[in-house]
């Protein structure tokens, strides 16, 4: 059973740079697919953020493309997040997902972790 | 950008009603579309690929049509399980994938 699981701090000072991984198990990154995060600001709608290739090629929301990298790890079969000068708009649950068809279909995702973007 | 436009944002209905949502995208997408269900605090989980196609396990009263931009979803007996949000989601537009509002669906 694929299953991932998001880290990282709860609480992130405006204009300094959130930092997530993702650990899955139950499957090889190496392996194929493409894995994304996605983030929900309380309340509201889903946002795509950017997504990495088992091969380490990326592909970003252009919303937010200049604050955005997301990389691999396939010996710790883990991809980070990176999101540079926050502001309390980017206060969110972050999901992490696989991609299935490596083109934006999300089959398997982690439970959701709060990041609050505050002094 | 496509956008996607869901409706309506939300609805009640009985158990055993049929209950249809519809996503338009602002531009063709042929059929890369998809739907989700979002349960309270949990995260989304995929049901249809493809615009209708059913995701593994996942029961047969859930259907998906359409093709182009105008897309239906549609839950043929509701059930109190079925108390969830709803996205569609196009992946049509690499690299910006877009998700519709949502669609609250209660139990009347």
């Amino acid at each position: 059973q694929v299953q991932l699981q998001e880290s990282g701090p709860g609480l992130v000072k405006p204009s300094e740079t959130l930092s997530l991984t993702c650990t899955v198990s139950g499957y090889s990154i190496s392996s194929g697919y493409s894995w994304g995060w996605i983030r929900q600001p309380p309340g509201k709608g889903l946002e795509w953020i950017g997504s990495v290739y088992h091969s380490a090629s990326t592909y970003y929301n252009p919303s937010l493309k200049s604050r955005v990298t997301v990389s691999v790890d396939t010996s710790k079969n883990q991809f980070s997040l990176k999101l540079s000068s926050v502001t309390a708009a980017d206060t969110a649950v972050y999901y992490c997902a696989r991609d299935v068809a490596a083109a934006g279909t999300f089959d398997y995702w982690g439970q959701g972790t709060l990041v609050t973007v505050s002094s | 950008d496509i956008q996607m436009t869901q409706s309506p944002s939300s609805l009640s209905a009985s158990v055993g009603d049929r209950v249809t949502i519809t996503c338009q995208a602002s531009q063709d997408i042929s059929n890369f579309l998809n739907w989700y269900q979002q349960k309270p605090g949990k995260a989304p989980n995929l049901l249809i690929y493809d615009a209708s196609n059913l995701e593994t396990g996942v029961p047969s009263r859930f259907s998906g049509s359409g093709s182009g931009t105008d897309f239906t979803f549609t839950i043929s007996s509701l059930q109190p399980e079925d108390i969830a949000t709803y996205y569609c989601q196009q992946y049509d537009n690499l690299p910006a994938l877009t998700f519709g509002g949502g669609t609250k669906v209660e139990i009347k």
